[in-house]
């Protein structure tokens, strides 16, 4: 059963910074691109970044680039969203997902819970 | 980041059928395939449609997809209380070169 599994959010103050892990299984990890998109309390979803197979591109939201970075370990079939200056703007469920294509991304993980706040 | 465009609420009694727009742009909808997901609070997005009125395996019939210009709609039918989620619609945007999704439609079962 393919499946992602998100780790790593928690409380933080603005400024601060967080690591998410999502941990990849039953499928072929390093053959596909990967992405993170969040989802702000009350809000929709929103795409935040993505990442090529060989980690040789990754493309951000505006309002993160410079702040965020989008990794993969693909060993350890693990996709890593390294954030830094946290805003409280950035409290959100952030979930990870294996991108098929232009908006198609199938499945997503349940989503981890990042909250930037003093 | 610009979004689609959808109904904040839609709401059936079971049995019925609810439909949801999408509205976006030339730069989105209009030149670009669109995807459903179905998002119940703290769980995983599930993806519904893709490539505008495709069913991936395991999700009912009952769910359909359809596009016209800019605007594409997901129809629900045989609405049913398992139904009651948020929906959001996707595309690809040219000129942002990346992907956006609709401001979201909670569906009620009445």
């Amino acid at each position: 059963e393919v499946q992602l599994a998100e780790s790593g959010g928690g409380l933080v103050h603005p400024g601060g910074s967080l690591r998410l892990s999502c941990a990849a299984s039953g499928f072929t990890f390093n053959a596909y691109w990967m992405s993170w998109v969040r989802q702000a309390p009350g809000k929709g979803l929103e795409w935040v970044a993505t990442i090529k197979q060989d980690g040789s591109e990754k493309y951000y939201v505006d309002s993160v680039k410079g702040r965020f970075t989008i990794s993969r370990d693909n060993a350890k079939n693990s996709l890593i969203l390294q954030m830094n200056s946290l805003r409280v703007e950035d409290t959100a469920i952030f979930h990870c997902a294996r991108r098929i294509g232009r908006g198609w991304f199938d499945p997503w993980g349940q989503g981890t819970l990042v909250t930037v706040s003093s | 980041q610009s979004m689609l465009t959808q109904p904040p609420s839609a709401s059936g009694t079971p049995g019925q059928r609810v439909t949801i727009s999408c509205s976006g742009s030339s730069s989105n909808i209009g030149g670009n395939y669109i995807y459903w997901y179905q998002h119940l609070p703290r769980t995983a997005p599930k993806l519904l449609i893709y490539m505008n009125n495709q069913r991936p395996s395991g999700v009912p019939d009952r769910f359909s997809g359809s596009k016209s210009g800019t605007s594409a709609s997901l129809a629900i039918s045989g609405l049913r209380s398992e139904d009651e989620a948020d929906y959001y619609c996707a595309a690809w945007d040219d000129i942002l070169s990346a992907p956006v999704f609709g401001t979201g439609t909670k569906v009620t079962v009445l």
